[in-house]
């Protein structure tokens, strides 16, 4: 059981846009950064946002990060077939002295 | 480019220990904080282990605390996790994972599978 609350699947077609929440509490997204990773089981997650909103170098601007209180969001406009992911959010937890992943949300593309 | 590269996976049974190694290349490995990370078959990513630049300190998943140790040595350029009494439900992929900086883990390995059974 996370500390962390995502939905479990979102979806929309080509071209348009998905929103995936994250929420956490006053230990863990309240005073520290998320980080938002794509997965595709048995291979290597990809960072895709860091510092709330960051993007690492080669990451398309269509991902993007925010974050209010004590919750997270990512977003994902122009929706591509090879968008279609686990997406997770992550963060420290201050009062565990552990990181701490959502449970994942899977995106589907229609 | 930065390579990570994990080994010493298998299967092994229950109770019995495994140690996981983890190679790294292409930056600098003492500036950097690393971490174990795993996957379960049909579950989600769950934090393991981390281990600061320097290795003076060490977190642990609740879950491992008192089983797992994680280390490292620099002058190999390599990340370990000693898994002792390993359980059933501890049959992953493991992953390590560089930290960029505070919790941003900007690159992974491609994992190591470890089945623990019987």
């Amino acid at each position: 059981q996370s500390v962390l609350t995502q939905p479990p699947s979102v979806s929309a077609a080509p071209g348009q846009k998905v929103s995936i929440s994250c929420s956490g509490s006053s230990s863990n997204i309240g005073n520290n950064f998320v980080s938002w990773y794509q997965h595709l089981p048995g291979t290597a997650p990809n960072l895709l946002i860091y510092d709330n909103s960051k993007r690492p170098s080669g990451i398309p601007d269509r991902f993007s990060g925010s974050k209010s209180g004590t919750s997270a969001t990512l977003g994902i406009t122009g929706l591509q077939t090879g968008d279609e992911a686990d997406y997770y959010c992550g963060t420290w937890d201050s009062s565990l002295s552990a990181y701490v992943f959502g449970p994942g949300t899977k995106v589907t593309v229609l | 480019q930065v390579q990570l590269v994990e080994s010493g996976g298998g299967v092994v049974q229950p109770g019995r220990s495994l140690r996981l190694s983890c190679a790294a290349s292409g930056f600098t490995f003492n500036s950097y904080a690393m971490n174990w990370v795993r996957q379960a078959p049909g579950k989600g990513l769950e934090w393991v282990a981390s281990i600061s630049y320097d290795g003076r300190q060490k977190y642990y998943a609740e879950s491992v605390k008192g089983r797992f140790t994680i280390s490292r040595d620099d002058s190999k350029n390599s990340l370990y996790l000693q898994m002792n009494s390993l359980r059933a439900e501890e049959t992953a992929l493991y992953y390590c994972a560089r930290d960029k900086f505070a919790g941003d883990l900007d690159y992974w390995g491609q994992g190591t599978l470890v089945t623990v059974s019987s």
